[in-house]
């Protein structure tokens, strides 16, 4: 039972480059998320599922395109990439749809930095 | 103001000592806590999950809840070397599709 897992673990990518961050679930989880973790902001929600087909902006959403064809997969794209978007990335889940119960299980991260 | 406050630390602790940990929050819409630990470069883990108001205790970790305050704590007794972590609070109103983090209080427990 592998949990949350992302790939890549690092990066590092020139202004204006595209990528995808992958993140993959094997629990059946509902919901699934992406945020971002930047000193002194904490972790900020950047887009979200309640389940595959089903898509939404969280705080920060701008920069980045999310899709959710399967319940496992939920790839995060960097469209054109910043300076501004050097962060750690998180993917997390959780087994139901409203988000109130459980808690999220979270992947190890991937560490962004676009030069 | 921020949703959720959380004094960053750093805060230091001999081997054996209680820690409190803190956070307040604005929204008194506010049912689900939790809290986080995350260790460096890694990802965050539950630690502990409360509903509502009271406390919730499990093993050396107790969490309480005043939502009179808007005020939860995360206590943890006995300290140990390898509690030594950032922990974050998090928080959701009933029907909310995103929790609200603190920014994290980094401990370190010396030998």
């Amino acid at each position: 039972n592998a949990g949350v897992t992302q790939t890549p673990k690092f990066q590092v990518l020139k202004t204006g480059q595209s990528m995808t961050l992958q993140c993959a679930q094997d629990m059946n989880h509902e919901y699934m998320s992406w945020y971002r973790q930047d000193p002194g902001m904490g972790l900020r929600l950047i887009h979200y599922s309640v389940g595959a087909g089903i898509t939404d902006q969280g705080e920060v959403p701008n920069g980045y395109n999310v899709s959710r064809s399967t319940t496992e997969d939920f790839p995060l794209r960097l469209l054109s990439a910043a300076p501004s978007q050097t962060s750690v990335y998180f993917c997390a889940s959780s087994l139901f749809r409203r988000q109130g119960v459980g808690g999220y299980t979270f992947g190890s991260g991937t560490r962004l930095t676009v030069v | 103001q921020k949703e959720v406050e959380q004094d960053p630390g750093p805060l230091s602790v001999p081997e054996g000592a209680i820690v409190s940990l803190n956070c307040t929050y604005s929204n008194s819409a506010f049912q689900y806590f939790m809290w986080y630990r995350q260790y460096s470069r890694k990802g965050p883990e539950l630690l502990m999950y409360t509903y509502s108001s009271g406390n919730k205790e499990d093993g050396r970790f107790t969490a309480q809840v005043d939502k009179s305050s808007k005020y939860i704590s995360l206590f943890i007794r006995d300290s140990q070397p390898s509690d030594s972590a950032t922990y974050l609070c998090a928080m959701n109103i009933d029907t909310g599709n995103q929790f609200y983090f603190g920014t994290g209080t980094s401990l370190t427990v010396i030998p």
